[in-house]
């Protein structure tokens, strides 16, 4: 069983359209990040939410924790090629450091 | 971008053989990671290591052995490869282990067992 689910798997869009990814779990976690891979690289970190209720923005990218710590959602506004890659979330469970990430987001957008 | 190779970054072997993958870090960060990357499953961790000989189990463990001599370096064993560990494996880095530290990732190693 996967601690983390996010969905949808894959999500192919045209630019200039708007989208939300969504990372789910029945546990809580103390924090979660977000990071995304371009293929053939390693992930890279693109934000940490670490209060219940929190949103960060990076530019285009909005991020939001859920209320109970339990889930988290990514919202690009505007899509661009740019930010084709596979998007992943991982969570640290409270009292556990070790990081678990989520089965992934691919995302595509076309130009 | 974190000074963090990985070696090789593609192998091809056969089952039954001893296969090590190298991490090398030039960050001198405390905490090293080993994962494996399959499709459907995201990202698991193996092994982590936060000093020089001091090294804990991951959720994915049996199979892999490692070993961190330096702080700059974390080895990844599999002491007789079986097609269940071919895989992406990623090494990542971090300065601790304190809640929602970020964690840097290498290129990866795209290991094949036939």
């Amino acid at each position: 069983t996967q601690l983390l689910e996010q969905s949808p798997q894959f999500l192919s869009i045209q630019e200039g359209e708007n989208l939300t990814v969504y990372c789910n779990s029945s546990s809580v976690f103390s924090s979660l990040q977000w990071y995304r891979q371009e293929p053939g690289e390693g992930p890279v970190l693109l934000v940490t939410v670490v209060t219940g209720g929190e949103v960060k923005k990076l530019k285009r990218l909005t991020f939001q924790f859920g209320d109970a710590r339990k889930d988290s959602s990514l919202h690009i506004t505007a899509a661009q090629p740019g930010d084709t890659g596979l998007y992943l979330c991982a969570g640290e469970k409270i009292g556990n450091e070790k990081l678990t990430f989520g089965t992934g987001t691919r995302l595509t957008i076309i130009p | 971008d974190a000074g963090i190779t990985q070696s090789p970054r593609h192998k091809v072997t056969e089952t039954g053989t001893p296969v090590t993958l190298r991490c090398h870090q030039t960050e001198n960060h405390r905490y090293m990671y080993w994962y494996r990357q399959d499709p459907g499953h995201g990202l698991r961790l193996i092994h982590y290591s936060y000093g020089v000989k001091d090294t804990d189990k991951g959720e994915v463990s049996d199979g892999y052995s490692v070993s961190r001599s330096k702080t700059e370096d974390f080895l990844l064993t599999l002491e007789s490869a079986t097609s269940s560990q071919t895989s992406v494996y990623f090494c990542a880095i971090s300065v601790d282990r304190a809640r929602a530290d970020t964690q840097y990732f290498g290129p990866g190693t795209r290991l094949t067992v036939l």
